[in-house]
């Protein structure tokens, strides 16, 4: 069954420097998501992204924040000046059509910012 | 606004017993409703979906969910649990209203004891 896959599996930075955590959705699939989950608490929605542009982003996705998808596969989360906060785990998820239908999630890239 | 609510942070039940856990929404309409299951270190899988029609649905694993608008409540139910159910339980609202996004409840930790 094809997968949502996520890469580093762990990332560690600096606070202040940038990561870029990476995310190769479903072949098939027209709608991309991130979400993360800050150690225990809830899966929060940061952003979503179809037809090559963000459709909606939460309070979270402020301007530290981007994503892109710079070729046919590959969907990336950028976030320019890491904080202490940004520590969570960050979800990736993909699903065919924006209604109707089950988010597909990666299993997570944990980023810790120290 | 839109919410899901699961009330019971954590559960504890013998292997071989029955597992009822509890998901209430907030919603002015009927949504699309999702039970999601995390294991430690995983990504979120799919349990089961809601969207229209028969209220109890059919999941993996043995899961299944009942719809009841009169109480905006999906609790998810498993006639006798296994070792291998112990994870986090998460249940979904996907809002047509407001943009088809996702709200995740806080979650439920599950832990089968033999």
């Amino acid at each position: 069954e094809p997968e949502v896959t996520q890469t580093p599996s762990h990332q560690v930075t600096q606070m202040g420097q940038e990561v870029i955590l990476r995310c190769v959705p479903i072949s098939n699939h027209l709608y991309f998501y991130w979400y993360r989950q800050i150690l225990g608490q809830k899966v929060e929605f940061l952003v979503s992204f179809y037809n090559n542009e963000i459709s909606e982003k939460s309070e979270i996705f402020d301007d530290q924040f981007s994503v892109e998808r710079p070729d046919g596969s590959n969907f990336t989360l950028k976030i320019r000046s890491t904080k202490l906060e940004d520590s969570a785990m960050y979800f990736c998820a993909s699903r065919p059509q924006g209604a109707r239908s089950p988010l597909h999630f990666g299993n997570g890239t944990r980023l810790t910012v120290t | 606004a839109q919410s899901v609510t699961q009330p019971d942070i954590h559960i504890t039940v013998s292997e071989g017993a029955s597992l009822e856990l509890r998901c209430n929404y907030s919603y002015g309409a009927t949504p699309y409703l999702f039970w999601y299951v995390q294991s430690p270190g995983q990504g979120l899988q799919l349990l089961l979906k809601y969207f229209s029609g028969d209220t109890l649905v059919q999941g993996i694993k043995g899961f299944e969910a009942e719809f009841k608008r009169s109480q905006s409540s999906f609790n998810l139910r498993k006639p006798s649990v296994h070792w291998s159910d112990a994870a986090e339980y998460f249940c979904a609202v996907e809002s047509p209203n407001t943009g088809n996004q996702f709200y995740f409840g806080t979650g439920t930790s599950l832990t089968v004891i033999p």
